[in-house]
């Protein structure tokens, strides 16, 4: 069955600065990836997915995530945040189902 | 609009108290799910449904119950709750298990004492 790391759980940056949020995941085949958002009080929602393609996916407000086969890795990557960012970022993997990782946090610091 | 809904948003109740919470989707997905989100463990699933009267257990199913009688509607059931199953539970839909997007309800913030 698949399964999620997130290595961090909580990520402070200075708004402007780079950021990445890292995530890990086990699969025995091919699989779906998707990061998700979650802004304080708020559900969940999309923010990028992996089905095929190309490896590098982008989503509209600047975030970007690499499929790594070879490293099992599909990280999120934004070249500079904005204080809007603050959140909690999920990553997913689907195999036969949906599993999610524990989250990780960002703050966007002024 | 495309959504999920949730009600209610927030409920606080007793120990041994029956409750359900209900979840509606508009979007006419067969695939639904409920899962709690605990600090620390991220989205566990608790149920989830392929379709109409169908229904399997997620990781966590203990203390829970749910139906599907209609498309649009996955109630979940709490018979005799108690206080560890205070957590945020939210709702989701989507076009099936794998690959496919879920959409998410806001959510509902259950308390337990």
């Amino acid at each position: 069955a698949q399964s999620v790391t997130q290595l961090d759980s909580q990520v402070p940056v200075f708004e402007e600065a780079p950021v990445e949020l890292r995530c890990n995941y086990s699969s025995s085949v091919s699989v779906y990836l998707f990061w998700y958002v979650q802004y304080p009080n708020q559900g969940l929602q999309l923010l990028l997915k992996y089905l095929s393609g190309s490896t590098l996916v982008e989503s509209i407000n600047g975030f970007e995530a690499e499929f790594n086969k070879s490293q099992t890795s599909f990280h999120l990557r934004k070249p500079s945040v904005h204080i809007s960012d603050t959140a909690e970022y999920f990553c997913a993997v689907s195999e036969d189902d949906m599993r999610f990782g524990a989250g990780t946090r960002l703050t966007v610091k002024p | 609009e495309a959504q999920v809904t949730q009600n209610p948003r927030y409920l606080i109740t007793v120990t041994g108290k029956k409750l359900t919470v209900t979840c509606s989707q508009n979007m006419n997905h067969e695939y639904m799910s409920w899962y709690r989100q605990d600090p620390g463990l991220g989205l566990r699933q608790i149920y989830y449904s392929m379709n109409v009267e169908v229904t399997d257990k997620g990781d966590v199913p203990e203390g829970y119950k749910v139906s599907r009688k209609e498309k649009r509607n996955f109630p979940l059931i709490l018979e005799s709750p108690s206080p560890n199953q205070t957590s945020l539970y939210f709702c989701a839909s989507s076009g099936g298990p794998s690959g496919y997007e879920q959409y998410f309800g806001p959510g509902t913030r259950l308390t337990v004492t």
